[in-house]
């Protein structure tokens, strides 16, 4: 099957700083990729979808200066939170679709810590 | 009302007992319809993918939609213990690049 991988998978940083978070698609070219975040006990929160080579689509409330999407390639899609606060702790899992295809193949998630 | 409908649970059974999972939806133009397990802060895995109306089996899971109710249901026969998990259903509208809309997960727990 499809494999997704992100980088890292948690990580902790200190408040006012960025974090980078990187979603790999490792066997197959994905033409599309998502960002979500997940809150503890509710579901999937789609963030921004990106399409390689283009500007990333933003969700409505989803702040595209905070949340910086890059999808430079067909296997990676990187998502950079800028001067991230407490309230940004969250995990953060990408997905991966490629071209036509309608399943989407998940990553491990990326859970983010700001003290 | 939110667009997909899914009992948060916790849902616990015995090992062994046929387990029933279900949403409801109100939007009738989705056509794609998934169902996700996700582990204990791990990513979701694809189960199955089923597209319009009927039943889909594979091994001791059963999917099943039911456009005309806008219902649709998993079924794990034989459950087991490592089956535990949350599950997420999902749908979608149309292929390309439509996005899909997740239920809000209903935790399974299997007592051995």
């Amino acid at each position: 099957g499809a494999v997704v991988s992100q980088h890292p998978s948690w990580v902790i940083c200190k408040s006012g700083t960025s974090v980078k978070i990187e979603c790999r698609s490792l066997d197959f070219q994905a033409t599309t990729m998502f960002w979500y975040r997940q809150f503890p006990k509710q579901s999937l929160m789609l963030m921004a979808t990106s399409n390689e080579g283009s500007k990333a689509t933003y969700e409505q409330g989803v702040e595209k200066d905070k949340f910086l999407i890059n999808h430079a390639s067909l296997t990676l899609s990187t998502l950079t939170v800028t001067s991230a606060h407490p309230e940004d702790s969250s995990f953060y899992i990408c997905s991966a679709r490629a071209g036509a295809q309608e399943t989407q193949y998940f990553g491990p998630g990326t859970r983010l810590l700001v003290l | 009302q939110k667009e997909v409908e899914q009992d948060p649970g916790p849902l616990s059974v015995p090992e062994g007992a046929i387990v029933s999972l279900n949403c409801t939806y109100s939007n009738s133009a989705f056509q794609y319809f998934m169902w996700y397990r996700q582990y204990s802060r791990k990513g979701p895995e694809l189960l199955m993918y089923t597209y319009s109306s009927g039943n889909k089996e594979d091994g001791r899971f059963t999917a099943q939609v039911d456009k005309s109710s806008k219902y649709i249901s998993l079924f794990i026969r034989d459950s087991q213990p490592s089956d535990s998990a949350t599950y997420l259903c999902a749908m979608s509208e149309r292929g390309g690049y439509q996005k899909v809309t997740f239920g809000t997960g209903t935790k399974l727990q299997v007592i051995p």
